[in-house]
């Protein structure tokens, strides 16, 4: 992903919508990713993962949706809640031998109640 | 169960300290990996270590060193501290040695005067 430094790509929702955060990550190589929430004062808190030969993963009020052709991720975020109001990240592990995880810069995601 | 513990929470240093910061993962998992954030970015991967041996190092100066202790506990050092050193310095624990979940700590935050 891009990184933008302190001006965070921001997304606002209303209450009850849902929600779609875009990751775009960088190495054709990767063939495991994460998406993490990380809310302010914490550490980042696992959401969903995905490896590479699957293409969507569903999970509690969660979907993340892999593109390989286009190095796309996306997580998508059923009847939004005010809880989930966090940065969220994207992370690749290019390198299956270790944890070395890529973070992309983040969104924010605002829900207005 | 306990989750990923680091400490300590926050710490004040001068430029040319050398600090050492601490990290229990979780009971049973073998793999330690050290991160930093800087406000407004994604973590940026430092050390990996697993079964005490260092499985993978980031982009980082000489001056960042860690070790792994047989309780898979781990210790970040950086010595010669630099005001750029400034962030929120994040250890994740995993069950094995690359491509898994990571678990993430609160994080220490470092500020460097």
């Amino acid at each position: 992903g891009e990184s933008v430094g302190l001006h965070l790509p921001t997304l606002s929702v209303q209450e009850g919508d849902n929600s779609i955060i875009n990751c775009a990550y960088s190495n054709s190589a990767s063939d495991y990713f994460i998406w993490y929430k990380q809310e302010s004062g914490k550490g980042p808190q696992f959401i969903i993962d995905i490896r590479s030969n699957m293409d969507k993963r569903q999970g509690q009020r969660v979907t993340v949706l892999l593109n390989k052709t286009v190095k796309h991720l996306s997580l998508q975020i059923a009847a939004t809640q005010p809880g989930d109001s966090a940065v969220y990240f994207c992370a690749e592990n290019p390198t299956y031998n270790n944890n070395d995880m890529r973070f992309g810069a983040g969104t924010r995601l605002t829900v207005k109640p | 169960d306990a989750g990923v513990t680091q400490s300590p929470t926050h710490l004040i240093k001068t430029r040319g300290q050398q600090v050492t910061l601490r990290c229990s993962p979780i009971s049973g998992h073998k793999s330690v990996s050290w991160y930093q954030q800087v406000l407004g970015q994604g973590p940026q991967f430092i050390f990996q270590y697993y079964e005490k041996e260092e499985r993978g190092r980031g982009n980082f100066p000489d001056r960042f060193s860690a070790r792994q202790f047989p309780n898979y506990s781990s210790e970040l050092n950086v010595n010669a501290l630099l005001l750029g050193d400034s962030a929120l310095y994040l250890c994740a624990s995993s069950h094995s040695g690359g491509g898994n979940i990571q678990y993430f700590g609160a994080g220490t935050r470092l500020s460097v005067l």
